[in-house]
This record gives structure tokens, C-alpha cells and sequence, in this order.
């Protein structure tokens, strides 16, 4: 079995501050981690991705994100908030031995004020 | 390459009536899926297909739903007859491998009236 879950709905920052989009994850085996995003009336758009290796990936438009083994968790960051990057963010998460077959979250709503 | 291509993007159609939604995945791609997005459900996998066999239909609704692939450049979702709590956001998306990430089309937009 595998489950996301994005504890927050919803996520307000400012332009310029940090931004912090959680993620946590359950599943059988070793995961592989994704974060999307999507624009209003658009598809998802892949951001990043943890496949192995390094715990720190980095990803389109100056995202990053931590993969974390011992907290489950996978949260999506970025040192300067920008306008543009207010939209709805998911994780995603597909065990090692599932083929084809990820798991996405509920999505978390980002929306950075100037 | 133009991405996941999806048609049509906005379907307006009356209970009862059947409808047929398009994609072409991205050449190349050996594994396909349609979602279907609401607000209150959030992303479901509806199902998916590897190297055009239907691997995991789980997450279609029920029997008035229907999917093929009969080549690897063409795929139908198929919902006959069909409701008015049907209407949502039906998305197809491809993937290269079992590890990459998928690449989702534009969504086609259903409401059934």
C-alpha cells in the first residue's frame, strides 16, 4: 500500500520569504517521490522528483526538496517566493516494487502576496 | 514535441448521451493514464495502461466507464451513459518508464447536464 498526505490545504507567504509545502508518505518498499504543479484550467506540471541518491533534489524554477527516510517526509522549498509560484502543488509517491501506478496528495493551494 | 495531446478540451453533453474523450501520449512513452480531477475527490486514477495493455483498472468507477488503447500513439475514455455527477476534469498523462515522472495533457473540461 502507498499514501501522501499534505497536511495543509493551504499556504500564504510573502514575496520574498521563504515558502514550505509539506509532504508525508507511507508505502511498502523504497519510494519514489515526485512533486507537481498546476496552474488554473492546466495540467500538472512535474517539478522534481527522489528517486535515490542524495537527499537534497533540486528542481524546476528554484524548487527544491528534502527527502527525509526516518520523518517519511518529502516538503517542497524555496528560498525567495516569487508571485508567479502562487498555484496548487502535489506530491506524489510510488513504491519501488508498484509499477506505474503513483499515489497523489490532495494538493496544497500556494499563494504568495506581493 | 507537443506534449500529451488531449481532444476535446471542453465537452458539454446531456445525461444519458455518450461520451468519448482522446489523448496521444508523447511518442515513445510506454505507460499511460487517465485521471479525473474534482473538487471534492481531489486526482483519482481512474486506470492505466503499460506498452498499451490495461494493467490496473481499479480506479475506474463503474461499468459505464470503459478504456482502450489500441495503439501506442492512441487511447479512448468512454463513458456511456453518462451522469451529471460524471462532470470533471479528465486528465491522460504518459511516462517514459516505470521511474519517471508523468507528463500530463492540457485536461479535457466534461459537463453533463
Amino acid at each position: 500500500a502507498q499514501s501522501v498526505a499534505q497536511p495543509e490545504d493551504q499556504v500564504n507567504v510573502a514575496e520574498g520569504n521563504p515558502l514550505t509545502v509539506k509532504c508525508t508518505y507511507s508505502v511498502s518498499g523504497n519510494p519514489y517521490l515526485f512533486w507537481y504543479v498546476q496552474y488554473p484550467n492546466r495540467g500538472l506540471q512535474f517539478l522534481l522528483k527522489y528517486i535515490t541518491g542524495d537527499n537534497l533534489v533540486k528542481g524546476s524554477y528554484g524548487f527544491e526538496a528534502e527527502f527525509n527516510k526516518s520523518q517519511t517526509s518529502f516538503h517542497l522549498k524555496k528560498p525567495s517566493a516569487l508571485v508567479s509560484d502562487s498555484a496548487l502543488y502535489f506530491c506524489a509517491v510510488r513504491a519501488d516494487t508498484n509499477a506505474g501506478k503513483s499515489t497523489f496528495g490532495d494538493g496544497t493551494t500556494l499563494t504568495v502576496k506581493p | 514535441d507537443a506534449g500529451v495531446i488531449q481532444s476535446p478540451r471542453h465537452e458539454v453533453t446531456e445525461m444519458g448521451q455518450e461520451v468519448t474523450l482522446r489523448c496521444k501520449p508523447i511518442s515513445g512513452h510506454d505507460y499511460l493514464f487517465w485521471y479525473r480531477q474534482t473538487m471534492m475527490r481531489g486526482l483519482e486514477l481512474l486506470i492505466y495502461f503499460n506498452n498499451n495493455v490495461p494493467i490496473d483498472d481499479s480506479g475506474m468507477p463503474e461499468d459505464r466507464f470503459s478504456a482502450k488503447m489500441p495503439n501506442a500513439s492512441f487511447s479512448t475514455l468512454k463513458i456511456q451513459p453518462s451522469e451529471p455527477r460524471d462532470s470533471a476534469v479528465y486528465f491522460c498523462a504518459s511516462s517514459p518508464r516505470r521511474v519517471h515522472e508523468q507528463f500530463f495533457g492540457p485536461g479535457t473540461r466534461l459537463t453533463v447536464l
